[in-house]
C-alpha cells in the first residue's frame, strides 16, 4: 500500500457542487500540505498543517478549506466549485525529525464543468 | 515574496547529451532544496541540498548548491528516453517549513 494515499484519484463535477478530497498517510508524519498543479504554474500551496490543531493557509486557499481528522487524515474541501478548480491536486507529508523530505500521494485530477 | 525560478522551460536532447537544469530561489530563512523528477504522476524525490559546494550523486544524475549566489543546478549525464520528465526545485524555508516549488523544467530526450 502507499504511504500516502488520495481518493478520489478522478474527479468529475459541475459547477456549484461541494467536493472533498481526502488524504491518509501511513508515514507518521506530523505535516501535511495540499497543493494544486496546473499546467505551466508547478505546483502551488493550498493549505497546510502541522498538527490537528494547527493549520495554515498556504498561496492560494481562497476557495477552498481543510480539515485535519487526525494526525493521518487531511482533507480538501471545495465547497462550491467553479471551472477554475480544475487541476491536479496532490497532498504530501514531511516530518520535522531528520530530513524534511517531501512525500507525495499519487494526486488527484478534479474536472469541474 | 519568496520565489524559485527554474530554467529553462523546457528542453530537448538526443539521447546521450548531458544537460544542466537551473534552480535560482529568493525566500526568507533558507533551510533546503530538493530536486524532483515527475512523469505522468507523482513527483518523485531525487535530492536534498543544504550545503553550499557539496555535490550529491546519483548514478548519472548529480547536483550542486551555491548558498551564496542562491542558485542549483541538476546535472544529468548520458541521457536516455526515461530521463524524459518535468523536474521540478522545490526550497523548503525554516521557521514557516513551507515548500515552495519552480515551474518546473520540461525535458525530453529523443531516441
Amino acid at each position: 500500500d502507499a504511504d500516502v494515499t488520495q481518493t478520489p484519484r478522478n474527479r468529475i463535477t459541475k459547477t456549484g457542487k461541494r467536493i472533498m478530497l481526502e488524504c491518509s498517510q501511513t508515514k507518521g508524519h506530523d505535516r501535511m500540505y495540499w497543493y494544486r498543479q496546473d499546467p505551466g504554474l508547478g505546483l502551488r500551496l493550498i493549505y497546510y498543517s502541522f498538527d490537528v490543531k494547527d493549520i495554515n493557509k498556504g498561496e492560494i486557499s481562497d476557495g477552498y478549506s481543510v480539515s485535519r481528522q487526525a494526525q493521518a487524515k487531511f482533507s480538501l474541501s471545495l465547497e462550491s466549485a467553479i471551472p477554475n478548480q480544475t487541476a491536479l491536486y496532490f497532498c504530501a507529508t514531511s516530518t520535522r525529525a531528520g530530513a524534511n523530505v517531501l512525500t507525495f500521494g499519487a494526486g488527484s485530477r478534479l474536472t469541474v464543468l | 515574496e519568496d520565489k524559485v525560478v527554474q530554467s529553462p522551460l523546457s528542453l530537448v536532447v538526443h539521447e546521450g547529451d548531458t544537460v544542466t537544469l537551473n534552480c535560482s530561489y529568493e525566500v526568507t530563512n533558507f533551510r533546503s532544496l530538493l530536486w524532483y523528477k515527475q512523469e505522468k504522476k507523482a513527483p518523485t524525490f531525487l535530492f536534498m541540498l543544504t550545503s553550499s559546494g557539496i555535490e550529491k550523486k546519483s548514478g548519472r544524475l548529480s547536483s550542486i548548491l551555491d548558498k551564496k549566489e542562491l542558485f542549483s543546478i541538476l546535472n544529468i549525464t548520458a541521457t536516455q528516453t526515461g530521463d524524459s520528465a518535468v523536474y521540478l526545485c522545490a526550497v523548503e524555508t525554516s521557521g514557516t517549513y513551507k515548500y515552495i516549488f519552480g515551474t518546473g523544467t520540461r525535458l525530453k530526450v529523443l531516441a
